[in-house]
């Protein structure tokens, strides 16, 4: 079974410019959420996904947006990028039924805002 | 609201030697506990998980956790240290919308505990 799939896996950007990051979760998993990792901050989540509805948000401002399709994938948006935008963006699937709550990680996409 | 600590932010062993990695939880209910590593410029990858029944679980590369409910606590531990081992550990706890069939469905992580290994 193939796992979590982020693509790109790195990118560079300038501040102002928007981003979108790509995650294909496992077959079957129909919970894609999305983690930032940075130095500072350590791990933090950013919102989570179940058929297409976001169930939940974590505290970042506006500019940090997602979706997901029929298909179980997710995308994430940043617009109007920050330098402190740079980070690991994670993100990870669950069966969102019948489950335990285990994430499973993808390799992260890198991004970098000069 | 739940919360994780990770008291210790690097940890160095000799390989070969005996690891515990703390971890203490803030939470109401008996909570969902995981752990995680990081390898550098990969993502996390579960090593084992708690949720109810037996105290000790054990999972893979030969780690295992306590849970100890009176301290809060969920301790990782391996008996014996090996070089492939130095990564980034993650304790983990389950929170947001508990799931219909248990869980939750988002992750409160620690800060994180970095560990080097020395031949």
């Amino acid at each position: 079974k193939a796992g979590v799939t982020q693509t790109p896996r790195y990118l560079i950007k300038t501040r102002g410019q928007q981003v979108t990051l790509s995650c294909s979760p496992i077959s079957g998993h129909r919970s894609v959420s999305w983690y930032q990792q940075t130095p500072g901050q350590g791990l933090q989540f950013l919102f989570e996904y179940f058929s297409e509805t976001q169930r939940n948000k974590g505290n970042f401002p506006g500019r940090f947006s997602g979706r997901q399709f029929s298909n179980s994938r997710s995308e994430m948006n940043v617009s109007t990028l920050e330098l402190g935008d740079s980070a690991l963006y994670l993100c990870a699937s669950m069966t969102g039924e019948r489950n335990t709550g285990e994430l499973f990680f993808g390799e992260g996409s890198r991004l970098t805002v000069l | 609201a739940q919360s994780v600590t990770q008291p210790d932010i690097h940890i160095t062993v000799s390989e070969g030697a005996s690891l515990e990695l703390r971890c203490n939880y803030s939470y109401g209910a008996t909570p969902y506990l995981f752990w995680y590593v990081q390898s550098p410029g990969q993502g996390l990858q579960l090593l084992l998980k708690y949720f109810s029944g037996d105290t000790l679980v054990q999972g893979i590369k030969g780690f295992e956790a306590e849970f100890k409910r009176s301290q809060s606590s969920f301790n990782l531990r391996k008996p014996s240290v090996h070089w492939s081992d130095a990564a980034e550990y993650f304790c983990a706890v389950g929170a947001g919308i508990p799931m219909f069939s248990g869980g939750y469905n988002k992750l409160i992580f620690g800060a994180g505990t970095r560990l080097a290994v020395h031949p």
